[in-house]
């Protein structure tokens, strides 16, 4: 059964520095990985997705990592700003299935 | 288009009651899903469709939760006999295929 978990929980940086979340899945056999940001209340925005042949995305000051071998992906987010601060979700998609499966999220708080 | 939208945003209830959502894809995407997010959890899949055909239920997904979506366009959820444990925020995504799934703004529902 696959199983995604985010480390850490929480975070709160500094305005300005670079900061990488984490995101490990227990079967190497996915389709794809997904990021996701959500807001308070708020339903999910996807911020970027990589397909289990690529090694990493990039849009804007994000950039997504896959390593699908050791079953982890990072989200490295460069010059934070407070517009940041959101609660960070990442989902795989197993081969073969239709649906994704995510993780608990990192709540991230960059603080002005 | 204006991307996948959720009605109602905000559902409170009492206990007992039956409740209905309602989700409009991204036209011309033929997958719908339905997800359950409860506070501090990751979205929990419920089921999905291709088209106008249920393809999978969670085993979430008790005997007083029903899903249609009748002409492969827009869906419901419906709740018969509400919980207070089914308190949480209904979100809703479509696709096109395997590809990227959107998500709606979600459907928040407080059982009283």
């Amino acid at each position: 059964k696959q199983e995604v978990t985010q480390i850490p929980a929480a975070l709160s940086v500094p305005e300005g520095e670079n900061l990488v979340l984490n995101c490990s899945f227990t079967d190497s056999a996915i389709y794809n990985l997904q990021w996701f940001r959500q807001d308070p209340g708020k339903g999910l925005t996807s911020l970027l997705l990589i397909q289990s042949s690529q090694r990493e995305q990039t849009s804007g000051r994000l950039n997504a990592s896959l390593d699908k071998s050791s079953g982890r992906s990072t989200l490295y987010i460069a010059a934070s700003q407070p517009g940041d601060s959101a609660t960070y979700l990442c989902a795989v998609r197993p081969a073969g299935d239709d649906k994704i499966i995510f993780g608990k999220g990192t709540r991230l708080h960059i603080l002005p | 288009d204006t991307g996948v939208s959720q009605d109602p945003r905000h559902k409170i209830t009492k206990r007992g009651q039956n409740v209905t959502f309602r989700c409009d894809p991204i036209s011309e995407h033929n997958r719908l899903y339905w997800y359950r997010q409860t506070l501090g959890q990751g979205p929990e899949f419920l089921t999905y469709f291709q088209n106008e055909a249920q393809l999978e239920k969670s085993r979430l997904l008790s005997d007083r939760f029903s899903a249609e979506r009748p002409k492969g366009s827009f869906s419901t959820l419906e709740i018969q006999r509400t919980e207070q444990g089914d308190s949480a925020m209904y979100l809703c995504a479509s696709s096109s295929g395997l590809f990227e799934q959107y998500f709606g703004p979600g459907t928040r529902l407080t059982v009283t």
